[in-house]
């Protein structure tokens, strides 16, 4: 995408380990979000970030934002078999939003 | 549940149709934004409105429209379709900018 990037595009783990996906963009946003997608299913806001914010937490969900680098991650500890899903970040810049990249594609092996 | 409604769930068409996808935002939102997901491919934005506006455009092909009515439900038109526009269809609904976005289930369209 001309918007950014996601990384890994996937990653595959064992219940119980922590899975990090990572996510860029190019230009200044007012919030960013993540969001999970089950198989052919509508995507599920997860948490929102704003762009004052360096971290924020729900649950097992632990997210970072570096503005300075453009760049924020998602970190899932210990992770269940139903965490396997696509996540995606999705930024708000003002009224253009994008959700970008093919995702990063999360199977976590029981 | 969203509270987003999309209708219909799947659309089977030719090429050279034209389909109409609906969608019915949660209540109390007054954005809707169409996005298009094509297999194994990221959701690709194609137009966001609010309260009957047209308040930003993405990658939006000349053969599709949408509109948003006055009870703010909102409709994407696709015309003289082509093999390549088999994508799933995505509506969302958000309270306004700043907010989360709430995914309808999608319409998922063939053409054959």
């Amino acid at each position: 995408s001309q918007q950014g990037e996601e990384d890994p595009q996937a990653l595959s783990i064992q219940e119980g380990e922590n899975a990090t996906m990572n996510c860029s963009y190019k230009t200044s946003i007012n919030n960013l979000q993540w969001y999970r997608q089950n198989s052919g299913r509508g995507l599920v806001h997860l948490i929102l970030i704003r762009s004052n914010e360096r971290e924020k937490h729900s649950g097992r969900l632990r997210v970072t934002l570096d503005t300075s680098k453009k760049s924020s991650s998602l970190l899932i500890t210990a992770s269940r078999a139903a965490d396997t899903a696509s996540y995606f970040c999705f930024f708000d810049t003002g009224g253009f939003k994008t959700i970008f990249g093919a995702g990063t594609r999360l199977f976590v092996k029981a | 549940d969203s509270g987003v409604t999309q209708t219909p769930k799947h659309l089977i068409t030719a090429t050279g149709q034209r389909v109409t996808l609906r969608c019915s935002p949660r209540s109390g939102d007054l954005s809707v934004y169409w996005y298009q997901q094509s297999l194994d491919q990221g959701l690709q934005f194609l137009i966001q409105y609010y309260n009957g506006e047209e308040r930003a455009k993405g990658n939006i092909l000349e053969r599709f429209s949408a509109q948003q009515f006055p009870d703010l439900h909102s409709e994407l038109n696709l015309s003289s379709l082509e093999l390549g526009d088999s994508a799933l269809y995505f509506c969302a609904s958000s309270v306004d900018n700043n907010s989360p976005l709430h995914f309808g289930n999608g319409t998922r369209l063939t053409v054959t």
